[in-house]
């Protein structure tokens, strides 16, 4: 079975702190996505990695950076957290599995910022 | 729990009945298509998947149709159960690395 983890289910931060998401997974996947989800928005894509050092933008990227120095492990950057990133955070990682490309969550990061 | 999406379309069914779940999507250059599931509080998981040269697959309890023509896809669950209620996601894409696209959702309700 295919496994991605999330470093934390809940977190609370206070406003201007860094945060750091984690999210691995342990099927050699090239892709790894992050996205945001939020009631009556559905998902949002924040990045997106290709491959070990690469990194694409998606549809809302400002306040946020990435990093993906393993292939197994993709993290979610806020570098000075406001209230407006109170969200729950989703990773995933897709890779081929047979003739399809499915692509797998992670169990979520609900962040609080205060 | 939480709820993952205010004012999505609810679909409300007797335990036991049929449930049918549609979507629209747009891009007709689509080829690959995913279902998930996303129960209160947790990511979504995946359900069922159908590629383009296909236009039924079914699962346990699960058929996922695709009519091309009109760029429809819906899921169908036998038997729904009250484990069944959460919200439904369908996702599309194209070949390649293009990121999913994903719908808005349908929240199932299941009535015992």
């Amino acid at each position: 079975d295919v496994k991605v983890t999330q470093s934390s289910r809940y977190l609370v931060k206070r406003t201007g702190e860094k945060v750091f998401l984690e999210c691995v997974q342990d099927m050699d996947h090239e892709n790894m996505f992050w996205y945001r989800q939020d009631p009556g928005l559905g998902l949002r894509l924040i990045y997106f990695s290709y491959d070990v050092k690469m990194k694409e933008k998606g549809d809302i990227p400002e306040g946020y950076s990435v990093s993906r120095e393993k292939k197994e492990r993709f993290s979610l950057i806020l570098e000075s957290a406001s209230t407006n990133q109170t969200s729950m955070y989703l990773c995933a990682s897709r890779g081929l599995a047979g003739n399809t490309d499915t692509q797998y969550f992670g169990p979520g990061t609900r962040l609080t910022v205060l | 729990g939480e709820s993952v999406g205010l004012h999505l379309p609810t679909l409300s069914v007797q335990e036991g009945d049929n449930s049918i779940i549609n979507c629209a999507y747009s891009n007709s250059a689509s080829d690959y298509f995913i279902w998930y599931k996303q129960e209160s509080g947790k990511g979504p998981q995946f359900i069922i998947d159908i590629r383009s040269n296909m236009d039924k697959r079914q699962g346990q309890r699960v058929t996922v149709l695709l009519n091309k023509t009109v760029k429809h896809l819906s899921l169908q669950i036998a038997a729904t159960q009250p484990g069944d209620s959460a919200v439904y996601f369908c996702a599309e894409s194209t070949s390649g690395n293009t990121p999913l696209v994903f719908g808005k959702g349908t929240r199932l309700s299941v009535i015992a």
